[in-house]
């Protein structure tokens, strides 16, 4: 089923630390899954994607991790900066031909100085 | 350039009002889609077009109609609007419906409604 946002949970880390945000999907079927940015008063911002044959994929300063078995991403960030403030969505893609994603509820990310 | 607009940016209106919110996308995408993120931030999907049909329909009252006058354009038209209608309301736009790499989901600034 979908997921319901309760409340936006927040992940505060000290600048220059890595930052983890997980996210449970919800469709077994899903075969593509993307990390979106959302800056305050902003639309999403696309940060990576992954296909659901690889369990890992990197690009600059951010890695997604796909665990299938368990339903499971994450995203990692490097040296996290001030710039990376903000509310982070996963999103997945039932497969092809629904053109449907599915977001996750967000997690609010805070770095501390 | 804006690669996704929406008009207006801010939309204040009194229940049972009809209002339009215009999207356009100039990056010659093939797929464009509505989303509504309610005061928690939790983002779901409205509509979705491909080629100016209608892909997806979730379920969403049909107070609101999409309308795609072309592969650039999908405007979204609100019939007697309620306050649970208040949220932001995102277009997007992506190619081949976004599954190519390189081809992900363009978001617009947002249509911050307020219905009073």
């Amino acid at each position: 089923g979908e997921s319901v946002g309760l409340h936006l949970p927040t992940l505060s880390v000290q600048e220059g630390d890595n930052s983890i945000i997980n996210c449970a999907y919800s469709n077994s079927a899903s075969d593509y899954f993307i990390w979106y940015k959302q800056e305050s008063g902003k639309g999403p911002q696309f940060i990576i994607d992954i296909r659901s044959n690889m369990d890992k994929r990197q690009g600059q300063r951010v890695t997604v991790l796909l665990n299938k078995t368990v339903k499971h991403l994450s995203l990692q960030i490097a040296a996290t900066q001030p710039g990376d403030s903000a509310v982070y969505f996963c999103a997945e893609n039932l497969p092809s031909g629904t053109y449907k994603y599915i977001f996750g509820t967000g997690t609010r990310l805070k770095v501390l100085a | 350039d804006t690669a996704v607009s929406q008009t207006p940016k801010y939309l204040v209106t009194q229940m049972g009002n009809d209002k339009s919110i215009k999207c356009e996308q100039n990056l010659g995408h093939d797929t464009m889609y509505w989303y509504k993120q309610d005061s928690k931030k939790f983002l779901k999907i409205m509509f979705s077009y491909n080629n100016k049909e209608l892909i997806i329909n979730e379920t969403v009252p049909n107070r609101f109609s999409p309308k795609s006058p072309d592969k650039a354009h999908l405007n979204l038209h609100i019939n007697s609007l309620e306050l649970g209608d208040s949220a932001v309301y995102f277009c997007a736009s992506s190619q081949e419906g976004g599954r190519v790499y390189g081809n992900e989901q363009f978001f617009g600034p947002g249509t911050r409604l307020t219905v009073l």
